[in-house]
């Protein structure tokens, strides 16, 4: 079964606090992709990063950055020197490669607030 | 310069009505979705559509039809609406299967 578990349902931070988002997933597929969406109380989803199963190298991009470890199932997401933009419901994904005409299985998402 | 757009952004209905949600994306994408997020914000795929190729959810009941009159527009038709339809709607496109999907600005179905 593909399941992934987002278990920080919420989370609050002061501004210019480091905060790290969780990601576990489940598959039994070895090839595979994952995916961060941000989704903002104006409602639309946000792409913001993909994976796939063969590329444990960390991303950075500006605040961003992604730890990607397949010993642990985990893809965990840290926003550095926080901003009250960051404010919004974070979702992790899973797509599995083969036969899932693309499906993305998302976890329940955190919600995180940033207090000025 | 809309990527992927969605009409209308908010419908308000009663129950037992049959109404559509239009999808367009302008990104030349071969692959379209539908996807359901309820009330607790969790996102659910309905349908993915693919060169011509549709694939169903199983669990999404037979009174949701999507329609592709090309490979830019996947419309989604609901009939005989049900309080538990209401949700948000997004519709999503991605260049193949396994890219990223870029998403539309949602609909909010309201049905009373």
């Amino acid at each position: 079964a593909q399941k992934v578990t987002q278990a920080q349902t919420e989370i609050s931070v002061v501004e210019k606090e480091d905060v790290t988002l969780d990601c576990v997933y489940e598959t039994r597929d070895t090839t595979y992709y994952l995916f961060w969406y941000k989704q903002p109380p104006s409602g639309e989803l946000v792409f913001l990063i993909r994976r796939n199963s063969f590329d444990e190298q960390n991303e950075i991009s500006g605040r961003y950055s992604w730890n990607f470890q397949k010993s642990t199932s985990s893809f965990n997401f840290t926003i550095t020197a926080s901003q009250v933009v960051d404010s919004a419901v974070y979702f992790c994904a899973l797509m599995n490669y083969g036969g899932s005409q693309g499906n993305l299985i998302f976890g329940k998402g955190t919600k995180l607030s940033v207090k000025p | 310069d809309t990527a992927v757009s969605q009409t209308p952004k908010y419908l308000v209905t009663q129950m037992g009505n049959d109404k559509s949600i239009k999808c367009e994306q302008n990104l030349g994408h071969d692959t379209m979705y539908w996807y359901k997020q309820d009330s607790k914000k969790f996102l659910k795929i309905m349908f993915s559509y693919n060169n011509k190729e549709l694939i169903i959810n199983e669990t999404v009941p037979n009174r949701f039809s999507p329609k592709s009159p090309d490979k830019a527009h996947l419309n989604l038709h609901i009939n005989s609406l049900e309080l538990g339809d209401s949700a948000v709607y997004f519709c999503a496109s991605s260049h193949v299967l396994a890219h990223e999907q870029f998403f539309g600005p949602g609909t909010r179905l309201t049905v009373l």
